[in-house]
């Protein structure tokens, strides 16, 4: 069964310190997400992709946080710096058409602590 | 805006009683709304859906909800819980930004199932 996948799984780095973690969504998924899950509540977008295109990246940090994906395929995202308040799980997740009705399919997220 | 909200951030039940887990919407438009499970450590597993077919839903692992425009809610049931269940559910509603669509969460319920 396909899976989106993300690595790495788990990273730990210290303050002020870049951070990028990778994507790669289920075959044909046009469409890609990448969220933020503080600790005790639920993810929240901070970039969605079509294809290699930015379709909102309102909630994007973008003095710290840079989001790509070039040939429309796999993605990055990066911190740089890192600043403490990041520590959280960064989750992908992909979807095959733009219909809304279905579903996003998540990857196992990358849990970032910073110290 | 599209809004969810979860009521009660942890429901404890016995191993075999009813799983009752709440979830209010706020849409501006015919909600689509969903509900995710996470298990620790792992990315959000889609359990159903509402898309404005049937309103009583079924979804994997015996969960159910039933949409109710009148009451905007969207509750998810399961006759018996078991233990595997313990897990943070996710209400999330269809949200729509700038032309682009994405999901909105709710905070969580952690499910504890007690033997």
């Amino acid at each position: 069964e396909a899976e989106v996948a993300q690595s790495p799984r788990y990273k730990i780095t210290e303050k002020s310190q870049a951070v990028a973690f990778w994507c790669d969504p289920i075959s044909g998924h046009a469409t890609l997400y990448w969220y933020r899950q503080i600790l005790g509540q639920g993810p929240e977008l901070l970039v969605q992709f079509q294809d290699e295109s930015v379709v909102d990246d309102s909630q994007l940090p973008k003095d710290r946080f840079s989001a790509e994906r070039l040939k429309g395929v796999d993605s990055t995202l990066k911190i740089q710096p890192a600043e403490l308040g990041d520590s959280a799980m960064y989750l992908c997740a992909s979807r095959p058409l733009a219909y809304s009705y279905n579903e996003q399919f998540f990857g196992p997220g990358t849990r970032l602590t910073v110290l | 805006a599209q809004s969810v909200t979860q009521l009660g951030s942890h429901v404890s039940v016995s191993e075999g009683a009813l799983v009752l887990l709440r979830c209010n919407y706020s849409s501006s438009v015919p909600p689509y709304l969903f509900w995710y499970v996470q298990y620790p450590n792992q990315g959000l597993q889609l359990l159903l859906k509402y898309t404005s077919a049937a309103t009583l839903v079924k979804g994997i692992n015996g969960f159910e909800a039933e949409f109710k425009k009148s009451e905007t809610s969207f509750h998810l049931t399961k006759p018996s819980a078991h233990m595997s269940d313990a897990a943070e559910y996710f209400c999330a509603v269809r949200g729509t930004q700038g032309g682009s669509e994405k999901l909105v969460f709710g905070k969580g319920t952690k499910l504890t199932v007690n033997p």
